[in-house]
């Protein structure tokens, strides 16, 4: 029979535009919080990281905010183009587990 | 300084069959994960391994399922009487440390058929 995945959640926004995409995550022990991109056919890749001590971060055309008291995380891209089309995942780590538990995807779509 | 490399990037068993995924991480790094990832849903934990030892297994199905880093060569993730519901693609990822970002391969896309 014909199985149904979940559908991620589609973010659609103009070239040029800022994108902000947003996570919740359960765990209150996270140690730091990390942004991946994955594109079509390929691993993710790191995009930036944030320490549960730090509420803001800034790269390249990317800002990372963290709110602890809502545990939001939240991914804004500025001045998006297309090759920022892909999904995106965010993922916390906690040094007691070892682990780092994925959420669910967003995917990006940049229209010309 | 090469990132981490998997292969074979594509594997089509029959069911039954036994399907083995390697991985190589990053020059210095001495931790591996091998995460799974079903179309349109984010990557689920499977195993986290240091040389010659298994941390924590906690994501594997219990059954057909086996990890090892030996102290030479790469990372094997073996899957043994694979059915259809393997088919996904498995990633592998490697970190320097246990408190540091994990860098992943490109993926090996497993279909059984």
């Amino acid at each position: 029979g014909e199985s149904v995945g979940l559908h991620l959640p589609t973010l659609s926004v103009q070239e040029g535009d800022n994108s902000i995409i947003n996570c919740a995550y359960s765990n209150s022990a996270s140690d730091y919080f990390i942004w991946y991109k994955q594109e079509s056919g390929k691993g993710p890749q790191f995009i930036i990281d944030i320490r549960s001590n730090m509420d803001k971060r800034q790269g390249q055309r990317v800002t990372v905010l963290l709110n602890k008291t809502v545990k939001h995380l939240s991914l804004q891209i500025a001045a998006t183009q297309p090759g920022d089309s892909a999904v995106y995942f965010c993922a916390d780590f906690s040094s007691n587990t070892g682990k780092l538990i994925f959420g669910q995807g967003t995917t990006l779509q940049v229209k010309p | 300084n090469a990132g981490v490399m998997q292969n074979p990037r594509h594997l089509v068993r029959r069911r039954g069959q036994e399907a083995r995924l390697r991985c190589s991480p990053m020059k210095g790094h001495s931790h591996v994960y091998w995460y799974r990832q079903l179309p349109e849903e984010g990557l689920k934990f499977m195993v986290y391994l240091q040389k010659e030892n298994i941390i924590d297994e906690s994501g594997m199905p219990k059954e057909r399922f086996s990890a090892e880093f030996p102290k030479e060569g790469p990372s094997i993730l073996r899957i043994q009487q694979v059915v259809r519901g393997d088919s996904a693609a498995y990633f592998c990822a490697s970190s320097p440390g246990t408190i540091s970002g994990q860098y992943f391969g490109p993926g090996t896309r497993l279909t059984v058929t």
